[in-house]
C-alpha cells in the first residue's frame, strides 16, 4: 500500500523557513516524479513544484520560484520542500503526491499545515 | 501560464441527478487533463486522468470528456458519497494548474 507521510508543518514569522519531509513507502519511490501541492484555508488546491526521479529536474510556481526548494533523498524514500522567506500568503496545508503516467497524482498525503503569522 | 476556468463554481443537485463540470483551458492545450475529487479534510482522489481515463477503482458514473479548450466532467447519477469539491488539472507544460473548483451540495 502506497503510503505518504508529511511532517515539519508549524508556525513560522513573515520571512522565516520551514523544510517539509515526506516520508514515502509502499512503492518504488526513486522511480517516481514527485510534488508538493498547496491548499489555503478555504481555497483550492495550488499546484508548487515537482522533481523528476533522480532529482536532476525541478520545476515551481511563479509564486514560489526563487524561494522554494523541492528535493528528494532516494536512499531514505523521503521527499522534501525548503521553504525561505516565508509570506503571510504562503499560509496552507501542504501535500506531497505521487506522479501516474507523467500527467496527475494518484497518491497524497494528509497534509501538514503550515501557518506563517506574526 | 495556462489558466483553467472551471464551471460552475457550486452545483446544488439531488441524489440520481446528472452533474457536469467544465474546465476551459486559457490555450490549446494537449489531452494530459486529470479531475480529483476533495471531500472535506481529505486529501483530493484522482477520478479521471488523459481527460477521459477512469482511475483504477472509481465508479463507472464517473467520465470525462473534451471538446477543444472544453473539458468536461460527468457524474451520471449522483449518489450520496459524490457530494465533494471536484478540481480540474492541466498537466500540458509546467507549471501545472487547477481550475479553481466546483462544489456540488445536496439540494
Amino acid at each position: 500500500e502506497v503510503q505518504l507521510v508529511e511532517s515539519g508543518g508549524g508556525l513560522v514569522q513573515p520571512g522565516g523557513s520551514l523544510r517539509l519531509s515526506c516520508a514515502a513507502s509502499g512503492f518504488a519511490f526513486r522511480t517516481y516524479w514527485m510534488y508538493w501541492v498547496r491548499q489555503a484555508p478555504g481555497t483550492g488546491l495550488v499546484w508548487v513544484s515537482h522533481i523528476n526521479s533522480d532529482g536532476t529536474s525541478t520545476n515551481y510556481a511563479d509564486s514560489v520560484k526563487g524561494r522554494f526548494t523541492i528535493s528528494r533523498d532516494n536512499a531514505k524514500n523521503t521527499l522534501f520542500l525548503q521553504m525561505n522567506s516565508l509570506r503571510a500568503e504562503d499560509t496552507a496545508v501542504y501535500y506531497c503526491a505521487k506522479d501516474f503516467r507523467g500527467s496527475s497524482m494518484d497518491s497524497w498525503g494528509q497534509g501538514t499545515l503550515v501557518t506563517v503569522s506574526s | 501560464d495556462i489558466q483553467m476556468t472551471q464551471s460552475p463554481s457550486y452545483v446544488s443537485a439531488s441524489v440520481g441527478d446528472r452533474v457536469t463540470i467544465t474546465c476551459r483551458a486559457s490555450q490549446a492545450i494537449s489531452s494530459l487533463l486529470a479531475w480529483y475529487q476533495q471531500r472535506p479534510g481529505k486529501a483530493p482522489k484522482l477520478l479521471i486522468y488523459a481527460s477521459s481515463s477512469l482511475q483504477s477503482g472509481v465508479p463507472s458514473r464517473f467520465s470525462g470528456s473534451r471538446s477543444g479548450t472544453d473539458f468536461t466532467l460527468t457524474i451520471s447519477s449522483l449518489q450520496p458519497e459524490d457530494f465533494a469539491t471536484y478540481y480540474c488539472q492541466q498537466a500540458d507544460s509546467f507549471p501545472w494548474t487547477f481550475g479553481q473548483g466546483t462544489k456540488v451540495e445536496i439540494k
